[in-house]
């Protein structure tokens, strides 16, 4: 079956410095593979997206995230953090390639510092 | 455009009722899948309609059920509530059920059962 875990529950950065939050996927086939955000009291926001293109993917508010199928890896990184990043981040990865449904990791809160 | 919109944002029931949430998806997309989000279980995959058709449920009992209109307006409902049923529910509409289509969330609706 597939599945999706980050293997933070907590990551805490300081402004200014760079971010990395780590996700593992596990699947019979490259599935495609996302990131979203959340902030308190919010839904979820797209940050990117992976379909089999390119492996480096570059998404909203200066975030990157690479494929790395040799390692099922999908993790999300961003060069500098701005207190406004600190938000719940989720990876999420699809059932299959004929539906909708998304399989969600457990969660990553980041935490900026000033 | 506008984006998924979901109503009521906030409700509280109790014990034994039933409710009914609605969610509109962006104009143009005619897929809408529904997630179950708690602080312990995560988001959890309820059920994916496209086209009035439900192509997905997900593992839930079923007190839990859901519709679409032909306008792709979809509502889903829970029968004879009980606490474990409070969480956030979330919609999510997407221009086809394919898996390599992004997702666009809606804000939510908080549902507090007591």
């Amino acid at each position: 079956a597939q599945s999706v875990t980050q293997l933070d529950s907590h990551v805490s950065v300081s402004e200014g410095t760079p971010v990395l939050l780590r996700c593992n996927y596990s699947s019979s086939y490259s599935p495609s593979l996302f990131w979203y955000v959340q902030h308190p009291n919010k839904g979820l926001q797209l940050l990117l997206k992976y379909t089999s293109a390119a492996t480096l993917v570059k998404g909203i508010n200066g975030f990157e995230a690479e494929f790395k199928k040799s390692e099922t890896s999908f993790h999300l990184t961003k060069p500098s953090a701005h207190m406004s990043d600190a938000a719940e981040y989720f990876c999420a990865s699809h059932g299959s390639s004929n539906t909708g449904k998304l399989i969600f990791g457990q969660g990553t809160t980041l935490q900026v510092k000033p | 455009k506008a984006g998924v919109t979901q109503t009521p944002r906030y409700l509280i029931k109790t014990r034994g009722q039933q409710v009914t949430l609605s969610c509109s998806p962006i104009s143009g997309h005619r897929s809408v899948s529904w997630y179950q989000q708690t602080p312990g279980q995560g988001l959890q995959f309820l059920f994916e309609y496209f086209s009035e058709t439900q192509r997905n449920k997900g593992n839930f009992p079923g007190r839990f059920s859901g519709r679409q209109f032909s306008n792709s307006r979809s509502e889903m409902n829970v029968s004879t509530l009980e606490l474990g049923d409070s969480a956030l529910y979330l919609c999510a509409s997407s221009l086809s059920p394919s898996g390599a289509t992004e997702q666009y969330f809606g804000p939510g609706t908080r549902l507090t059962v007591t």
